[in-house]
């Protein structure tokens, strides 16, 4: 199984400033790497699949970076909406999430 | 617009099986693009995938669940379904049920999502 270990647990950051996610896989995912986005009681929104490329209509202030282990979701300025918890997955060998990154305003 | 809607019962009792359905509206389940799957989430926590299947019948699952997990499709209802046999409190979980793409190995993402549905395991 490959592990999927995102940090920090909790991001404080302010309105309008950058934000930086991280994932480790346990073992190289090559850029098989997707970001979700899920609000308090909303299901998982797809943001960024292939480590960078962007789904349907997610804005460009979100970013994806990163092959093999390593892996970035940067959010370049933080709007009042992007305020919630962010997972990796990956889908080299069948699928396993990260345990997340809550983004809360500081 | 494509919608999936999770339905079933909310409450199992443990050793028994839990049994959802996921019915899709707003597009078809039969299209060579797409997998469908089920994800679910226990209370406060995170994300655990359970398994996927297309139209035809091809399905992969989550090994951890060691074969207790099994999905069928019903085109003609435009439905799928995921039984979860011998259930324990562990069990207890927000279930997804989504869209999938997937490549030449399996799923790879889910793009549309259901709203969830909640079960809990208790005697």
């Amino acid at each position: 199984e490959i592990v999927m270990t995102q940090s920090p647990g909790t991001l404080s950051v302010s309105p309008g400033e950058r934000a930086t996610l991280s994932c480790r896989a346990s073992q190289s995912v090559s850029s098989k790497l997707v970001w979700y986005q899920q609000k308090p009681g909303q299901a998982p929104r797809l943001l960024i699949y292939g480590a960078s490329t962007r789904a349907t209509g997610i804005p460009d202030r979100f970013s994806g970076s990163g092959s093999g282990t390593e892996f970035t979701l940067t959010i370049s300025s933080l709007q009042s909406e992007d305020f919630a918890v962010y997972y990796c997955q990956q889908y080299a060998s069948w699928l396993t999430f990260g345990g997340g990154t809550k983004v809360d305003i500081k | 617009q494509l919608q999936l809607q999770e339905s079933g019962p909310g409450l199992v009792k443990p050793s028994e099986t839990l049994s959802l359905t996921c019915t899709v509206s707003g597009g078809s389940i039969s299209s060579d693009n797409y997998h469908w799957g089920w994800i679910r989430q226990p209370p406060g926590k995170g994300l655990e995938w359970i398994g996927s299947i297309h139209y035809r019948g091809d399905t992969k699952y989550n090994p951890t669940l060691k074969s207790r997990a099994t999905i069928s499709v019903d085109t003609s209802k435009d439905q799928f379904s995921l039984n979860l046999s011998s259930v324990t409190a562990a069990d207890t979980a927000l279930y997804y049920c989504a869209r999938g793409r997937y490549n030449e190995v399996g799923t790879t993402r889910f793009d549309f999502w259901g709203q969830g549905t909640l079960v809990t395991v208790s005697p």
